[in-house]
């Protein structure tokens, strides 16, 4: 069965460095979520990509992330310059038509900023 | 606003009985999903359910939905150990570029007992 894989598993990084998680979505999904869950928290959503362009993208997502689809199957996150608050897990996820379609996650990375 | 709030924060049963887990909403939504998580793991897509379906069978899952009250149960009917895991349930709203952002809940935690 197709499914939505993460890479790393787990990442440590020094506050200031800059990480980038990689995801692969199933092939034929034509939309692309980035979400992540702080430790005891709900997962939040942070960015959608369509058409390689952000189509909608949340408070938390500010100036210091960034998302790119670099070639036909990987879908990056980068994050600047890591903050403390920054650990969370990140999960990628991606549907069919995006609206009104099931969306299927990865088994996400767990960020730890040290 | 809070959209997506289950109850209960968990649930602890025997195994062979049913759990019956609820999920409250505020805004229309095009549909409603939900989720499974082992610890520290990713998120399983269970079931999708429409806003005008009223409810929803896959397995041992049975999911219903009443918009008129904007709420929705997943019950687990003759659980197992296995089923041990926390479970949330996601809204995905309709306005003007939506692209399938989830809202999530914050979960409630079952537990399982052999």
């Amino acid at each position: 069965e197709p499914e939505v894989t993460q890479t790393p598993s787990h990442q440590v990084t020094q506050m200031g460095q800059e990480v980038i998680l990689r995801c692969v979505p199933i092939s034929n999904h034509l939309y692309f979520y980035w979400y992540r869950q702080i430790l005891g928290q709900k997962v939040e959503f942070l960015v959608s990509f369509y058409n390689n362009e952000i189509s909608e993208k949340s408070e938390i997502f500010d100036d210091q992330f960034s998302v790119e689809r670099p070639d036909g199957s990987n879908f990056t996150l980068k994050i600047r310059s890591t903050k403390l608050e920054d650990s969370a897990m990140y999960f990628c996820a991606s549907s069919e038509w995006g609206q009104d379609t099931e969306a299927f996650f990865g088994q996400g990375t767990r960020l730890t900023v040290v | 606003s809070q959209q997506g709030e289950e109850d209960p924060q968990a649930l602890s049963i025997q195994e062979g009985e049913n759990a019956t887990m609820n999920c409250s909403y505020k805004t229309s939504i095009n549909n409603l999903q939900w989720y499974r998580q082992n610890s520290g793991r990713g998120l399983v897509h269970l079931i999708l359910i429409r806003s005008n379906e009223r409810e929803k069978h896959s397995g041992r899952l049975r999911v219903t939905l009443d918009t008129s009250k904007k709420s929705s149960s997943l019950l687990i009917t003759a659980s197992r150990a296995a089923d041990t895991a926390s479970y949330f349930c996601a809204t995905d709203r309709p306005y003007s570029g939506n692209t399938g952002k989830l809202i999530f809940g914050q979960g409630t935690t079952l537990q399982v007992k052999p």
